[in-house]
């Protein structure tokens, strides 16, 4: 079974901090992704990568950057967390195919800025 | 942008009813579709997947694909207290990227 685990289930931060999220897949994935989940707007890709020390910008990207420096780890970092990135964060990874293939999610990390 | 439209809204059945859920999509090259389920405070999990059109089955799940009419949808048979959640349709871009339905909350009622 895959396997994707993030670093943390809650997390409360205060305005201005730095915050990493990590998340780690077992199952020797190419693809990794970070979203966020508000209702209302459903899931929105932030950030992606397709291997090692590369990445590629999602639908939201601002306030947010990312880290892929080994194939099964890839951080979200928020630079100065704002309270409108109070919100549910979901990593994913799926294997690189001839066709696109199924994401498999992490716990999420339910992050709340105050 | 991609768009996958998932209109209806809450979808209420009976317990042992059949619960139909529909997806439309705006590429018509898109090559894979999902979809997946997620209890309240949960994360999305796979169900089914359909790659060409027609029907495929799965236990009491049956995911039907129509490239011609961009849509693709979900048959839940024999519905259980336990389908309760919110279904995500997801349709591939061609470049191992997914686009999400905002999903449908389906309640079933013993």
């Amino acid at each position: 079974d895959v396997k994707v685990t993030q670093s943390s289930r809650y997390l409360v931060k205060r305005t201005g901090e730095k915050v990493f999220l990590e998340c780690v897949q077992d199952m020797d994935h190419e693809n990794m992704f970070w979203y966020r989940q508000d209702p209302g707007l459903g899931l929105r890709l932030i950030y992606f990568s397709y291997d090692v020390k590369m990445k590629e910008k999602g639908d939201i990207p601002e306030g947010y950057s990312v880290s892929r420096e080994k194939k099964e780890r890839f951080s979200l970092i928020l630079e100065s967390a704002s309270t409108n990135q109070t919100s549910m964060y979901l990593c994913a990874s799926s294997l690189k195919w001839l066709r696109d293939r199924e994401q498999y999610f992490g716990p999420g990390t339910r992050l709340t800025v105050t | 942008q991609k768009e996958v439209e998932q209109n209806s809204g809450p979808l209420s059945v009976p317990e042992g009813a059949i619960a139909s859920l529909n997806c439309t999509y705006s590429d018509r090259g898109s090559q894979s579709f999902f979809w997946y389920r997620q209890y309240s405070g949960k994360s999305p999990e796979l169900i089914m997947f359909i790659y060409s059109n027609g029907d495929k089955e799965d236990g009491r799940f049956t995911a039907q694909l129509n490239k011609a009419s961009q849509y693709v949808s979900l048959l839940i048979r024999d519905s259980q207290p336990s389908d309760s959640a919110t279904y995500l349709c997801a349709v591939s871009d061609g470049n191992n990227r997914l686009a999400f339905g905002k999903g449908n909350q389906v309640v079933v009622i013993p």
